[in-house]
């Protein structure tokens, strides 16, 4: 099973700043990685695939990449409502599918 | 648009069963695999089962094999989960989530519904 490790757990962030979260994978995944972000109380929305692709009508302060076993998601600009937990998750090699633990953006 | 609606969430005891159903629309629900995704209270995401777009093929987490079948109707586009043998740490929200095009990746999800198991 591909472990998937998310750093920071918590990033306080002022709105305006930018924010960068790692995502590391216990091997190799290419880039079939997906971010998805999850806002209290609501379900997961995906974000970026194939490691860097924007999902449908996803900002472009959202941007991804990295590929192997290091990835990052940037957004350039936080918005008020991009505070929100973040997950990465792999499908290279699975069953099973595995996300991080993921990284909860918080405002400063 | 894309509207999965899950329902047959509810409290249950340890060893009971519960079936729950998501009602698809909004996209041609046999071309799609669909999975289901759990959280826990408090806790972060976890796959748990897919089915690929013809039914033909099934994957489930080692927690849940055994215990847990994954269905779909075509004629009706609604996806099913029987759960049967149920643990205390089954406990989460449980969410119908459509695949990407040829990708697993979880590209819509429903708003869940949560199954608490518990004496």
């Amino acid at each position: 099973e591909i472990v998937m490790t998310q750093s920071p757990a918590t990033l306080s962030v002022s709105p305006g700043d930018r924010a960068t979260l790692s995502c590391r994978a216990s091997q190799s995944i290419s880039s079939n990685l997906a971010w998805y972000q999850q806002k209290y109380g609501q379900a997961p929305r995906l974000l970026i695939y194939g490691a860097s692709t924007r999902a449908t009508g996803i900002p472009a302060r959202f941007s991804g990449s990295g590929s192997g076993t290091e990835f990052t998601l940037t957004i350039s600009s936080l918005q008020s409502e991009d505070f929100a937990v973040y997950y990465c998750q792999q499908y290279n090699d699975w069953p099973p599918l595995t996300f991080g633990g993921g990284s909860k953006v918080e405002i400063k | 648009q894309v509207q999965l609606v899950e329902s047959g969430g509810g409290v249950v005891q340890p060893g009971r069963s519960l079936r729950l159903s998501c009602a698809a629309s909004g996209f041609t629900f046999g071309d799609y695999g669909m999975h289901w995704v759990r959280q826990a209270p408090g806790k972060g995401l976890e796959w748990v089962t897919e089915i690929s777009f013809n039914g033909n093929n099934k994957y489930y987490v080692d927690s849940v094999k055994g215990r847990f079948t994954i269905s779909r109707d075509s004629s009706k586009n609604t996806l099913y989960l029987q759960m049967n043998s149920l643990r205390i740490e089954d406990t989460a929200m449980y969410y119908c989530v459509k695949g990407g095009y040829g990708l697993p990746t979880f590209d819509y999800w429903g708003q869940g519904t949560l199954v608490t198991v518990s004496s």
